[in-house]
């Protein structure tokens, strides 16, 4: 099945500790997303990535640091530097170029860090 | 990017039609309206967009003013599965950058 793939589904850290969140996607899209979203908030983009080996910032990257060397794969760092890191981190992808695409979801992960 | 307006929640008896409504009054004209919604603790799953006419697929229909200025999302027979968090979104198509405010939350009752 095609989709999007990221794990693990909770995650626990331990402050100033890095942690690597996993995002691939098996349905050959060109763009991918992260967002954060935060308990009765809507989502807010972190970072993007339009082609391989490119990648902007979105609203709030700060603490936050991306790689896309591979087109199915997108992790997500978050550094130390993120003051306030306990959220649900989500994945999208989307076919991407100048036409109009919907984003597909990953199922999310939970990170807390205590 | 254009903001939204949403009613922060609705309710919708199960079987009924179920009509969402979004305020998007500064909206440009190359940009899209969206709609996703979001099932607890799932990611969010596309519904349907448009950009001047009214679009329906197998899961909903759009109606979008002539003006723009607001749009309806309507699902025509609403089930408990369709309780979750609608987004309204408008963005433009060349970025895919999509800005999801805190949407409307219909709970579908029995």
């Amino acid at each position: 099945d095609g989709g999007i793939t990221q794990s693990p589904k909770y995650l626990f850290r331990k402050e100033g500790q890095n942690v690597t969140l996993s995002c691939e996607q098996n349905l050959n899209h060109d763009a991918m997303y992260w967002y954060r979203q935060d308990p009765g908030q809507g989502l807010r983009l972190i970072y993007y990535s339009q082609i391989v080996n490119d990648f902007q910032k979105g609203d709030i990257a700060e603490g936050y640091s991306v790689s896309r060397e591979k087109k199915e794969s997108f992790p997500l760092t978050v550094t130390s530097a993120q003051k306030n890191p306990t959220a649900f981190y989500l994945c999208a992808s989307s076919i991407g170029g100048l036409a109009v695409y919907e984003q597909y979801f990953g199922p999310g992960t939970r990170l807390t860090v205590t | 990017d254009a903001k939204t307006t949403q009613p922060p929640s609705m309710d919708c008896a199960e079987g009924r039609a179920a009509n969402l409504p979004c305020n998007h009054s500064t909206i440009s004209g190359n940009e899209y309206v969206y709609w996703y919604r979001q099932i607890h603790s799932q990611g969010p799953q596309y519904i349907i967009h448009g950009l001047k006419n009214n679009e329906t697929n197998e899961m909903a229909s759009l109606i979008i003013t002539e003006d723009r200025k607001s749009s309806t999302l309507i699902l025509p027979h609403a089930t408990l599965r369709d309780t979750a968090v609608y987004y309204c979104i408008v963005g433009v198509g060349a970025t895919n950058k999509l800005i999801f405010g805190t949407g409307t939350l219909l709970a579908v009752q029995p």
